[in-house]
């Protein structure tokens, strides 16, 4: 099956700057990888996917990176602000099947002012 | 407004008792997930279904039940074989065609 590994398990930042969170996957079939973000207290909330037909995808400050060759993606959150502070989520399976989401542990991001 | 809804948001039981959680969706869903997840720890699959009257279990289905009598319901029994059910649980939602998968607010339980 599919293993999902997040690094880092947590990270703290500088308001203003940038943060990276990397996930590798096992499985090469695999082609849908959702990024969620948990707020403390609240279900997870899908932030921004991408598919294996693309390399990057941007949404304002945050942005996600798809390696298939070396089965590696990544969340980079730019201009980072307090309200970024939360637990993000990565995961990946193979879109339209019965298969499930699998995920990774998850990061704990602190953005400090 | 489309969405998942669960409740209650918290719950508190006796060691011994059953409680069932609620979770329903709108958003027209085949699939509906429900995860148990403990502080400080990742999202641990409890148990799936595919479509209306089918469900399986997942990674750890012991001390559970599930019903998918609905589409949009997909109820949790936590029962009184469960060892250690205080936790946070989460319920989910699935389109199959693109595979973004949907979260509700989540249910804290806590057992006393």
């Amino acid at each position: 099956g599919e293993n999902v590994e997040q690094h880092p398990s947590t990270l703290s930042v500088q308001e203003g700057d940038s943060a990276v969170i990397k996930c590798t996957y096992s499985d090469s079939a695999s082609n849908y990888f959702p990024w969620y973000k948990q707020e403390l207290g609240k279900g997870p909330q899908l932030i921004i996917d991408i598919r294996s037909n693309v390399g990057e995808k941007k949404d304002q400050r945050i942005a996600v990176t798809l390696n298939k060759t070396a089965k590696h993606f990544s969340l980079h959150i730019t201009e980072t602000q307090p309200e970024d502070s939360a637990v993000y989520f990565c995961a990946a399976t193979v879109s339209g099947s019965a298969r499930q989401l699998t995920f990774g542990s998850g990061t704990q991001l602190t953005v400090l002012p | 407004d489309g969405g998942i809804t669960q409740s209650p948001k918290y719950l508190f039981r006796k060691e011994g008792q059953n409680v069932t959680l609620s979770c329903e969706q709108n958003l027209n869903h085949d699939a509906m997930y429900w995860y148990r997840q403990d502080p400080g720890q990742g999202l641990r699959l409890i148990y799936y279904s595919q479509i209306v009257n089918d469900f399986q279990k997942g990674d750890i289905a012991e001390g559970y039940s599930v019903s998918r009598e609905k589409k949009e319901s997909f109820p949790l029994t936590v029962t009184s074989a469960q060892k250690n059910p205080t936790a946070f649980y989460l319920c989910a939602s699935r389109d199959r065609g693109p595979g973004e998968q949907f979260f509700g607010p989540g249910t804290r339980l806590t057992v006393l």
